[in-house]
């Protein structure tokens, strides 16, 4: 049974950093493409980041490009997402989600549980 | 990026209704649409990806049609498990958008 376990999140002040991991189980991590997905408490669904199956293709939305850095560690099974300069639009559930391809073709067919972020003073 | 409009934005329906949903793009797609599902609390869940290939585990009753701008879902008979939040969402261009949803509630 596919499982994806993010850890991370929390309450984090304008301005500073987090890290979320994900935790991949039940699957051959390194035949998927990866993605962070966030949905703001009570609104719709916005793609943020993915990354392909060796780390040779990184895409971004562009409200995140620059602050937040995708990667993964295929030995340990997991996918991170580093998080800097953190706005309070940034406040969401951050789900980590799997791909159905090696590479970033955006059809996610297993989820995680979601990691709830915000940002507040 | 690709705009993505789903109709209505929420239905109410009764068990063993058929409900049709709808999902314009900004522009064509071709055939790079998918279909989510999303229970209260929960992830979504993938039902159909490319127009109309059901999501192994999904039941046939969900089925989706369509291409270039115009895509439908459709639950050909409403079970109580349906009552959800539905998303389309394009993969033809980066970044990958999704529509508002479509809230099923029963009537």
């Amino acid at each position: 049974e596919v499982q994806l376990v993010e850890s991370g999140g929390g309450l984090v002040q304008p301005g500073r950093s987090l890290r979320l991991s994900c935790a991949a189980s039940g699957f051959t991590f390194d035949d998927s493409a990866m993605h962070w997905v966030r949905q703001a408490p009570g609104k719709g669904l916005e793609w943020v980041s993915g990354i392909s199956w060796r780390s040779d293709n990184i895409v971004y939305a562009d409200s995140v490009k620059g602050r937040f850095t995708i990667s993964r560690d295929n030995a340990k099974n997991s996918l991170y997402l580093q998080m800097n300069s953190l706005r309070a639009e940034d406040t969401a559930f951050y789900y980590c989600a799997k791909d159905r391809a090696v590479t970033p073709q955006f059809q996610f067919d297993h989820w995680g549980q979601g990691s709830l972020v915000t940002v507040s003073s | 990026d690709i705009q993505m409009t789903q109709s209505p934005s929420s239905l109410s329906a009764s068990v063993g209704d058929r409900v049709t949903i709808t999902c314009r793009a900004s522009q064509s797609i071709n055939v790079y649409l998918n279909w989510y599902q999303q229970k209260p609390g929960k992830a979504p869940n993938l039902l159909i990806y490319i127009v109309s290939n059901l999501q192994s585990g999904v039941p046939s009753r969900f089925s989706g049609s369509g291409s270039g701008t115009d895509f439908t879902l459709t639950i050909s008979s409403l079970q109580p498990e349906d009552f959800a939040t539905y998303y389309c969402q394009q993969t033809y261009r980066t970044p990958p958008t999704f529509g508002q949803g479509t809230k099923v509630e029963i009537k």
